[in-house]
């Protein structure tokens, strides 16, 4: 069985600073991994994924994430956030074993103060 | 290129009364999910086509919920009857083929919110 935890239900960091959004997963097989963006009445997006290729990924608007099978984590970052980066942020887990149920966490929300 | 559609965007009824959602995926896509996204936690999801046929619906309420994908393009998800606790968005999302379901990226419509009284 496979699932996955966001550590944090809100994170808020000021315009400019890093951000940081944790991701641990369980899975029992070879796991591909995401992250989703939620922006206010909108569809979610595709951030970036993870699919047994390089373990650092890069996604859109800056963000990038680190696959760490010893940690067995998927920390999302950024370097610096901007005000365009509220929203809110699932992390998903897939894998080949069995079952393709996509798996979704509960979400971080984030805020970002000018 | 389109995006997923979804339609109604909005949807309130009473409890006991039925309920359907329609969604139209990307053209060219084979592989359709719905997801259920209670306020306050992530989606789940509740069935999977590839092309016409049923991937997963192992959490699928079957005795209220049912779903289907005609011709293999647009698919609708009925409610009946509907619970109160059944208010929630209901997402339609679409991927490309499905040979590899585990890595596909997902593309999502809007959304249907359904408020159930």
């Amino acid at each position: 069985a496979q699932s996955v935890t966001q550590l944090d239900s809100h994170v808020s960091v000021s315009e400019g600073t890093p951000v940081l959004l944790r991701c641990n997963y369980s899975s029992s097989y070879s796991p591909s991994l995401f992250w989703y963006v939620q922006h206010p009445n909108k569809g979610l997006q595709l951030l970036l994924k993870y699919t047994s290729a390089a373990t650092l990924v890069k996604g859109i608007n800056g963000f990038e994430a680190e696959f760490k099978k010893s940690e067995t984590s998927f920390h999302l970052t950024k370097p610096s956030a901007h005000m365009s980066d509220a929203a809110e942020y699932f992390c998903v887990v897939s894998d080949l074993g069995g079952s393709y149920i996509p798996t979704f966490g509960r979400g971080t929300s984030l805020i970002v103060h000018p | 290129e389109a995006g997923v559609a979804q339609s109604p965007r909005y949807k309130i009824i009473e409890k006991r009364q039925s309920v359907a959602f329609w969604c139209n995926p990307i053209s060219g896509h084979a592989t359709l999910y719905w997801y259920q996204q209670i306020l306050g936690q992530g989606p789940k999801l509740l069935i999977q086509f590839q092309n016409n046929g049923v991937v997963d619906d192992s959490q699928l309420p079957k005795d209220r919920f049912s779903a289907e994908r005609l011709k293999g393009v647009d698919s609708t998800l009925k409610i009946q009857p509907a619970k109160l606790e059944d208010s929630a968005v209901y997402l339609c999302a679409s991927s490309l083929d499905g040979q590899r379901l585990s890595r596909e990226t997902q593309y999502f419509g809007p959304g249907t919110r359904l408020l159930v009284l």
